[in-house]
């Protein structure tokens, strides 16, 4: 079983659809969370962390329950710029980041 | 903001070259650096974690004696991909916290390397 599972997509949804991505992690120990997007041939850039209370961001809300080992991001009102690759991360502390691989969303107008 | 910065951002060259890629967090101290690379279509996947003043500890799969890496000081970590065949053609980003536990990293541009 991977360390981190993501549905690769792709998502392709109209402008100012919803979507939502899910993630599940197979280390219980694990201890952060995070959703990186990362852009075609650039380097990952941090979206936002995860936490066990749901955080929001905009348009964007992080969900994490520990007891089932899953993380989700949803989007609301989707833009073009959002077009990109999503990838979930966790790790232990001190640790080095494990990478899902990442889910595509393509948004059209 | 904790800026990671990576160089070079381009490499092509002959089979058979070294080539050495630098890693520098611009204003934090990082005791620890990792370096992860990407095939096309591929997730990150960690090559080897530096430690700065001793030995990096490399990922199963990962050749140390081909994938050298030195972390010599608090600020500065180096990849050096030894006698590059085409098959390291990869994309390299190195990442580093500048934080105490649990803090998200930040990587560094990446370094597109592409062996001829």
């Amino acid at each position: 079983r991977k360390e981190v599972e993501q549905d690769p997509g792709p998502f392709n949804v109209p402008e100012g659809a919803t979507v939502a991505f899910n993630c599940t992690y197979s280390n219980s120990a694990s201890q952060s969370f995070f959703w990186y997007r990362q852009d075609c041939r650039k380097e990952p850039k941090l979206l936002m962390s995860v936490y066990s209370s749901g955080n929001e961001d905009g348009r964007f809300t992080a969900q994490l329950n520990r007891a089932s080992q899953y993380i989700s991001l949803l989007i609301r009102d989707s833009k073009l710029s959002d077009s990109a690759t999503y990838l979930c991360v966790v790790n232990q502390a001190g640790t080095a980041l494990i990478f899902g691989k990442g889910t595509t969303l393509s948004v059209s107008s | 903001g904790a800026v990671v910065s990576q160089h070079p951002s381009w490499v092509i060259c002959k089979s058979g070259t070294s080539v050495k890629i630098e890693c520098r967090s611009l204003d934090f101290q990082a005791t620890t650096m990792f370096w992860y690379r990407q095939f096309p279509k591929q997730s990150l996947m960690l090559m080897a974690t530096s430690n700065e003043g001793s030995k990096a500890t490399y990922e199963q799969g990962v050749e140390k004696d081909k994938f050298l890496i030195n972390h010599a000081s608090l600020t500065l970590s180096t990849l050096t991909v030894t006698s590059a065949h085409p098959e390291d053609s990869s994309f390299y980003i190195c990442s580093a916290s500048p934080g105490q536990l649990n803090q998200p990293q930040h990587f560094g541009d990446g370094t597109r390397l592409s062996i001829l």
